[in-house]
């Protein structure tokens, strides 16, 4: 098993662009996540889902958007890339109990 | 609103000695608790759990412990190793949402 994969590991973009985030697992889990880290900021819930065709918002949703179309992927949108989505962003899912995290993608608004 | 915090920053312990991170939660309907191990350019990594129907979980070196009153648990990791160093986070969730609210972490140096 492969758990949880995440593409690009880094990325660049500038101010007003637009990118989506990849994320798979091959666990069979119904639940997945996105977290973003920023520096003395803990982890941050952006969105979550608990089913193919289900999402809901987590703590900071603004500036992104989910869709989850197969119980494996759950790509993260950013449209109008902003510097304040400047962050290290992790995928997760999980099989109720717990998360398993993918290496993240470090992404940088300039 | 921080609704899960972890007031210490940063945390050195020699080698051999007790590791205590603290992680206080304000949200009473919390009622499961994880804690997680984050190296550098990784993504955490879970390391125990503890449901409010317990108060005490053990698993080898690392022990949680869950005051519900003072809304307040406790990681204890004995004996530390170097390995051990990295950064902690403890996370809380009510049973049933599967939504996952995460503290700000601690950086637990353990020096040889």
């Amino acid at each position: 098993n492969a758990g949880v994969t995440q593409t690009p590991k880094f990325r660049i973009l500038k101010i007003g662009q637009s990118m989506t985030l990849q994320c798979a697992q091959d666990m069979n889990h119904n639940y997945m996540y996105w977290y973003r880290q920023d520096p003395g900021m803990g982890l941050k819930l952006i969105y979550y889902s608990v089913g193919a065709g289900i999402t809901d918002k987590g703590e900071v949703p603004n500036g992104y958007n989910v869709s989850r179309s197969t119980t494996e992927d759950f790509p993260l949108r950013l449209e109008l890339a902003a510097p304040s989505q400047t962050s290290v962003y992790f995928c997760a899912s999980s099989p109720g109990t717990g998360c398993f995290f993918g290496p993240g993608t470090r992404l940088t608004v300039l | 609103d921080q609704q899960v915090k972890q007031n210490s920053p940063s945390l050195s312990v020699q080698e051999g000695r007790i590791s205590i991170l603290n992680c206080d939660y304000t949200n009473s309907m919390f009622d499961y608790f994880l804690w997680y191990k984050k190296y550098p350019a990784e993504g955490p990594t879970f390391l125990i759990s503890i449901s409010s129907i317990k108060d005490k979980n053990e698993d080898g070196r690392f022990t949680v412990f869950l005051n519900k009153s003072a809304k307040h648990l406790s990681l204890h990791i004995v004996p530390s190793q170097p390995g051990d160093s990295a950064v902690y986070f403890c996370a809380a969730s009510v049973s049933g949402t599967y939504k996952y609210i995460f503290g700000t972490g601690t950086r637990l140096k353990v020096l040889a």
